[in-house]
């Protein structure tokens, strides 16, 4: 198993450009998530899954989209980027909502907002 | 909504026990976490608790649970310099499962 996936592991964009981080897992886990790690702020919970079709926001969803089309693949869209988006990106994923399955998290998108 | 604090830094001499304590508000968890984040690298679970039970343990790492005082701490026995990360405590509650801001853990030589 690959695990959780995440393309790219780098991105510069500049104001205004959209684009769209990769997320995926081959575990076949129905929970997927999108954190933004900032420093000082720990994680924040920017959007969430818990099955194909089904999203639904976290903490902080502006500015994010998402989609969840297939039970492998949790996409996460800024359609127009802001400096304030400056961050590290994680996604997880794990076998149901929440429990004592382990939670396994991606290797992280650095993302920078010119 | 759901809160998790921790505090952001600890200094522990290299063979000493480190305790990382962490405060949740809600009262509807059913799983606490305990995260470690390596420089550069992704979040790693340590350990979690079910919220009936009061303590695990796990070869080094002990996790007390105080439900009433929604109080959980993750104590590390004789510390080493591969312990020097970040640790996040997190809590689940409904669908989502909430972290803490995270505790740098650092290691005297």
């Amino acid at each position: 198993n690959a695990g959780v996936t995440q393309t790219p592991k780098f991105q510069v964009l500049k104001t205004g450009q959209s684009m769209t981080l990769q997320c995926a897992q081959d575990m076949n886990h129905e929970y997927m998530s999108w954190y933004r790690q900032d420093p000082g702020m720990g994680l924040r919970l920017i959007h969430y899954s818990v099955g194909a079709g089904i999203t639904d926001q976290g903490e902080v969803p502006n500015g994010y989209n998402v989609s969840r089309s297939t039970t492998e693949d949790f996409p996460l869209r800024l359609l127009s980027a802001a400096p304030s988006q400056t961050s590290v990106y994680f996604c997880a994923s794990s076998y149901s909502r929440v429990g004592g399955e382990t939670q396994y998290f991606g290797p992280g998108t650095r993302l920078l907002v010119l | 909504g759901e809160d998790v604090e921790q505090s952001l830094f600890l200094s522990v001499r290299e063979g000493d026990s480190s305790v990382i304590n962490c405060t949740y508000t809600d009262s509807s968890s059913t799983y606490l976490y305990w995260y470690k984040q390596e420089p550069g690298a992704g979040l790693q679970l340590l350990t979690y608790i079910f919220s009936n039970m009061d303590m695990k343990q796990d070869q080094r790492l002990t996790v007390l649970l105080n439900k009433k005082d929604k109080h959980l701490s993750l104590r590390i026995a004789d510390t080493q310099t591969g312990d020097s990360a970040i640790y996040f405590c997190a809590d689940s509650g409904d669908d989502k499962i909430i972290f803490g801001k995270g505790t740098r853990l650092h290691i005297l030589p």
